[in-house]
């Protein structure tokens, strides 16, 4: 796995609440991203993060936020959630140095908006 | 068109077939080709990953790339129960200051006892 956790691995929230998520390592990689997955989407991208406060938006970023004070930690935020956003979340991480384009990825959280 | 082309399937096999997974791809950026297994409920694993057009073999499993093409398949010998799962192929490219990953939409595998 990576030495990666997510939390929380399950939650069930309201339209129009905040909702965060958290994606923690071990391993002090640099490199950070969060993707979504839907059935007949694949996984898609949404933000990703290069350093402590570096990040930049993916395919789907619309609707989210991502912060990185430390290392170990990405943070993915729903500002208001959508029925849109129910969907399952994955963080990953990539080695660095050569091997940069291998990722790797973290158990998943699972978000039902209603 | 999307920039990659995964059959969904499902595809269903008996225990012992040979499984033949596809991708297509229209991004001659790619630079390296991906093949993950999911099982359900869990997140994506990286199986093998493949630089160069040819063949690279890793037990039962051989990835192929044919960037002339723009064809890559992951091939699954003597195909076990515990094979089942989701496979997603997966291309990288460098981008924006990182490599960026493009998935395909996975393809659901049943090996059959």
């Amino acid at each position: 796995d990576a030495g990666i956790t997510q939390s929380p691995r399950h939650k069930v929230t309201e339209t129009g609440t905040p909702v965060t998520l958290r994606c923690h390592q071990t391993e002090n990689h640099r490199y950070m991203y969060w993707y979504r997955q839907d059935p007949g989407h694949g996984l898609r991208l949404i933000h990703y993060s290069y350093g402590v406060k570096d990040t930049d938006k993916g395919e789907v970023s619309d609707g989210y936020s991502v912060s990185r004070s430390k290392t170990e930690d990405f943070l993915l935020t729903l500002e208001s959630a959508t029925s849109s956003q129910t969907s399952v979340y994955f963080c990953a991480i990539s080695v660095d140095g050569a091997s940069s384009y291998e990722q790797y990825f973290g158990p998943g959280t699972r978000l039902t908006v209603t | 068109q999307k920039e990659v082309e995964q059959d969904p399937g499902p595809l269903s096999v008996p225990e012992g077939a040979i499984v033949s997974l596809n991708c297509t791809y229209s991004n001659s950026a790619f630079q390296y080709f991906m093949w993950y297994r999911q099982y359900s409920r869990k997140g994506p694993e990286l199986l093998m990953y493949t630089y160069s057009s040819g063949n690279k073999e890793d037990g039962r499993f051989t990835a192929q790339v044919d960037k002339s093409s723009k064809y890559i398949s992951l091939f699954i010998r003597d195909s076990q129960p515990s094979d089942s799962a989701t496979y997603l192929c997966a291309m990288s490219h460098y981008g924006a200051g990182s490599y960026q990953l493009t998935f395909g939409k996975g393809t659901k595998l049943s090996v059959i006892p």
